[in-house]
């Protein structure tokens, strides 16, 4: 069974730019969720989609957003890049999307803002 | 404000030298505790759920326990390949998302097991 995949794995762009990241999750599992993780902060709550809708979302700027499409799916979109938006973006999908369901993670797509 | 503080930040120990991890937590009545296990260049692999103080899991060399302020990754008898950063995330039971995301994580412990 293929796990969680992530596109692209390594992602250079400028300060300004918007980028775009792709999640595709384990077969039948419907609840999609992001996260950052840096050095410093650690993991970082990002959202979590169930069903195409946003079920939650953390303490980021609205320059971070997502989407679900229904084949589950997801896109995360950063518009106008900021130098500390450089991080490893973590992708987690779940079965059921209740806590019983536990996460599994994609490898991630490294992002570098120069 | 959540928080999750583990310790330590790294410890090295040499194969077949049982020790402990710690999580220590703050949150705003308990959902769920859960450990990850994260090795380099790649997303955390999930070990285990806890949902209330006294409960215990096991898995192969790893015992989770939880109390109502922190929780132990026990590991007995490590070997090279249980090298890995361990995390733990809390999830509080006033969230209001309904699956087990929305996770605050701790800064996690680097493991390494020499041989």
């Amino acid at each position: 069974k293929a796990g969680v995949t992530q596109t692209p794995r390594y992602l250079i762009k400028t300060r300004g730019q918007q980028v775009t990241l792709s999640c595709s999750p384990i077969s039948g599992h419907r609840s999609v969720s992001w996260y950052q993780q840096t050095p410093g902060q650690g993991l970082q709550f990002l959202f979590e989609y169930f069903s195409e809708t946003q079920r939650n979302k953390g303490n980021f700027p609205g320059r971070f957003s997502g989407r679900q499409f229904s084949n589950s799916r997801s896109e995360m979109n950063v518009s106008t890049l900021e130098l500390g938006d450089s991080a490893l973006y973590l992708c987690a999908s779940s079965l059921t999307g209740s806590i019983n369901s536990p996460l599994h993670f994609g490898n991630g797509t490294r992002l570098t803002v120069t | 404000e959540d928080q999750v503080t583990q310790s330590p930040e790294a410890l090295r120990l040499q194969e077949g030298e049982s020790s402990s991890l710690n999580c220590s937590y703050t949150v705003s009545g308990l959902r769920g505790l859960f450990w990850y296990r994260q090795d380099p260049g790649k997303g955390p692999e999930f070990l285990f759920t806890l949902y209330s103080a006294g409960e215990e899991k096991e898995k192969e060399r790893l015992k989770a326990t939880l109390t109502k302020k922190e929780s132990f990754l026990h590991i007995t008898a490590p070997k090279p390949e249980d090298s890995a950063t361990y995390l733990c995330a809390v999830q509080p039971l006033l969230y209001s998302g309904g699956g087990a995301d929305g996770l605050t994580f701790g800064k996690g412990t680097h493991l390494i097991i020499q041989p």
